[in-house]
């Protein structure tokens, strides 16, 4: 079964700073790999999404995460850090293996942002 | 292009009554899903329809059931309310098949369900 963890409950960045989210996964097979983001009081957002052809997968609002297979990670990374960018930041994993197309989440990661 | 559409945004129930709750998928999306998110206990699977049919639950009570039209539209039940069903419930879209632009999720602004 697939599983994903994400490190670190809560990160905090000053405005500017680097951003890293951290995301590892467990699958049985090649995985799709996914990251949401969740602002407050709304429904999850499609950052960016894994594809075969490139490790690094680059998203919206200048969010980036690098594929590494040996490490079985999925980092997500932005090199200046905006106080918009504070929300929650889901890492998933698509259950392709059993064919069911089901997602399995991590717990999420909020990243706070200080000016 | 609209995106998925829930209603109602929120939803105050008190314990042992019934809950409904709407979805509407992207236009041409034949497959709902349905994700509860409760504090503490992150995004849960739920309920998978596609072509009008269940294809899979997750680890939840059969109280918790649902349906899908033939618009694709879906409708989330939940009977004998709990306290502990108090939590924001997803319903995301994709379109048909397997592989990683068929495998996408995007996700409606939730269902705020209260139980007192």
């Amino acid at each position: 079964a697939q599983s994903v963890t994400q490190l670190g409950s809560h990160v905090s960045v000053s405005e500017g700073a680097l951003v890293l989210l951290r995301c590892n996964y467990s699958s049985s097979v090649p995985p799709y790999l996914f990251w949401y983001v969740q602002y407050p009081n709304q429904g999850l957002q499609l950052l960016l999404k894994y594809t075969s052809a490139a490790t690094l997968v680059k998203g919206i609002n200048g969010f980036e995460a690098e594929f590494k297979k040996s490490e079985t990670s999925f980092h997500l990374t932005k090199p200046s850090a905006h106080m918009s960018d504070a929300a929650e930041y889901f890492c998933a994993v698509s259950d392709r293996g059993t064919g069911y197309s089901t997602l399995t989440f991590g717990k999420g990661t909020m990243l706070l942002v200080s000016p | 292009e609209a995106g998925v559409t829930q209603s109602p945004t929120h939803l105050i129930k008190t314990r042992g009554q019934q809950a409904t709750l709407r979805c509407s998928p992207i236009s041409g999306h034949t497959s709902v899903y349905w994700y509860q998110q409760a504090l503490g206990l992150g995004l849960q699977f739920l309920l998978w329809y596609d072509e009008g049919e269940e294809r899979n639950r997750g680890n939840f009570p059969p109280r918790f059931s649902g349906r899908q039209f033939p618009n694709y539209s879906s409708e989330l039940n939940v009977n004998a309310l709990e306290l502990e069903d108090s939590a924001l419930y997803l319903c995301a879209s994709k379109v048909r098949g397997q592989g990683l632009d068929t495998d996408t999720q995007y996700f409606g602004p939730g269902t705020r369900l209260t139980v007192l």
